[in-house]
């Protein structure tokens, strides 16, 4: 039972424009949700997180939301470069706990 | 600075043998983390170091799992008798503490694949 839901396995989008990954998850006791990007041949990077009591939290060109009552968190990102083509993973942590679970990840590809 | 750094970067091995990776975290962080990432799937929390002591190993998948971090600070992940399903990337990460919003910091992983 995937607690962590990344339902599009890839987007492609053309650059400049904006690029939105959902995710959703299934545990009420997370509260604290992150993206993290990956590059081939390398480790999961952080990009931004947010805390169960905000809504949104906005880092340049990354504003992730979050719907508590629905489960629900997106990451936006505008304007999409080529240099953000990467796969994103959607990870979640509860209070009393250290260790990500992490979504399958979205593939996100972003043509000149 | 130095960021996590895992040896081998590749692993290649006969199933039945016995395997060891490598975690050099980044100096000064307590925490210390293994995650394993099958083909196509997100990572998944194999176990959990604060300083020396396991905190929470409840992702090992068996018994043929085995992880140390003897004095705090580099860490080997042992899986004794490989099976060809342990062939995925085995990614360390650390941080500062153990908090929910200290930042993990990954290393490049190690790829397992077991023949």
């Amino acid at each position: 039972d995937q607690q962590v839901k990344q339902n599009s396995p890839s987007l492609s989008v053309q650059e400049g424009r904006i690029s939105i990954l959902n995710c959703d998850y299934t545990n009420s006791m997370f509260d604290y949700f992150l993206w993290y990007k990956k590059y081939p041949a390398e480790g999961p990077t952080f990009l931004i997180s947010i805390s169960s009591i905000k809504d949104k939290n906005e880092d340049g060109r990354f504003t992730v939301f979050l719907n508590k009552s629905a489960k629900h968190l997106s990451l936006h990102i505008v304007p999409s470069q080529p240099g953000d083509s990467a796969v994103y993973f959607c990870a979640a942590i509860g209070a009393a706990g250290n260790k990500l679970t992490f979504g399958g990840g979205t593939r996100v590809l972003v043509k000149p | 600075g130095a960021g996590v750094s895992q040896t081998p970067s590749n692993k290649v091995t006969e199933k039945g043998k016995y395997v060891e990776l490598r975690c050099d975290p980044i100096s000064g962080h307590t925490a210390l983390y293994w995650y394993r990432q099958s083909l196509g799937q997100g990572p998944e929390f194999l176990i959990y170091f604060q300083g020396t002591g396991a905190a929470d190993d409840s992702g090992l998948p068996n018994d043929r799992f085995f992880a140390v971090r003897p004095e705090g600070s580099v860490s080997t992940l042992k899986i004794q008798r490989t099976e060809r399903g342990d062939s995925a990337v085995y990614l360390c990460a650390s941080s500062v503490w153990g908090l929910a919003s200290n930042e993990q910091f990954f290393g490049p992983g190690t790829r397992l694949t077991v023949l």
